[in-house]
């Protein structure tokens, strides 16, 4: 069975410094990953995806995340955090051989930055 | 303006009583879906349909149903079969394809009083 871990319930960082958010998957074949993030009380918003090609993913508000097939991890990164990115943050996985498009979704990890 | 719509945004059901909630899309998808949300547990998807007048259960599907009678319908009924209702749903959105994201609504927040 699929599945997506975020080891982190909450990363803690002050503003302007590197933020990580991590995500491991489990899956029997190649899938499609995915970030999302969520404000309070709010749907989810769609950050960035890896499908193929280039292991380095640029997504929008300056998120990026790297694929690592060896480590099956796809960790989400910033590289000065702002306060307005307090939120919680989502990783989900599709396989490849899924047409539905369903995600599988991590726990998701609750960021908190810091003026 | 296109997207995905859900209503309304707050909900309160008493016990036994069926519920239901709405969600509407004008951005053409093919596919639909219904998760529920739970602190700590991410999202649960509940129902899905890819097109009109077809639906699959998902992972939690018991004490819920759903119809899709127009491609920009979908809206989910909570019965009184359904334990534990009190959670936030949210509505998705998608093209067929697996590799395309889900758009999705603000959410319904249900509580059962």
């Amino acid at each position: 069975a699929q599945s997506v871990a975020q080891p982190e319930d909450q990363v803690n960082v002050a503003e302007g410094n590197p933020l990580t958010v991590k995500c491991t998957y489990s899956v029997s074949g190649n899938p499609y990953l995915f970030w999302y993030v969520q404000y309070p009380n709010r749907g989810l918003q769609f950050l960035l995806k890896y499908i193929t090609g280039d292991n380095l993913v640029k997504g929008s508000y300056g998120f990026e995340a790297e694929f690592n097939k060896s480590q099956t991890s796809f960790h989400l990164k910033k590289p000065s955090a702002l306060v307005s990115d307090s939120a919680l943050y989502f990783c989900a996985v599709i396989l490849r051989t899924d047409s539905w498009g369903k995600l599988q979704f991590g726990a998701g990890t609750q960021v908190v930055v810091t003026p | 303006d296109g997207g995905i719509t859900q209503s309304p945004k707050y909900l309160f059901r008493k016990e036994g009583q069926n519920v239901t909630l709405s969600c509407e899309q004008n951005l053409n998808h093919d596919a639909m879906y219904w998760y529920r949300q739970d602190p700590g547990q991410g999202l649960r998807l509940i129902y899905y349909s890819q097109i009109v007048n077809d639906f699959q259960k998902g992972d939690i599907a018991e004490g819920y149903s759903v119809s899709r009678e127009k491609k920009e319908s979908f809206p989910l009924t909570v019965t009184s079969a359904q334990k534990n209702p009190t959670a936030f749903y949210l509505c998705a959105s998608s093209m067929e394809r697996g590799n395309t994201e889900a758009f999705f609504g603000q959410g319904t927040r249900l509580t059962v009083v």
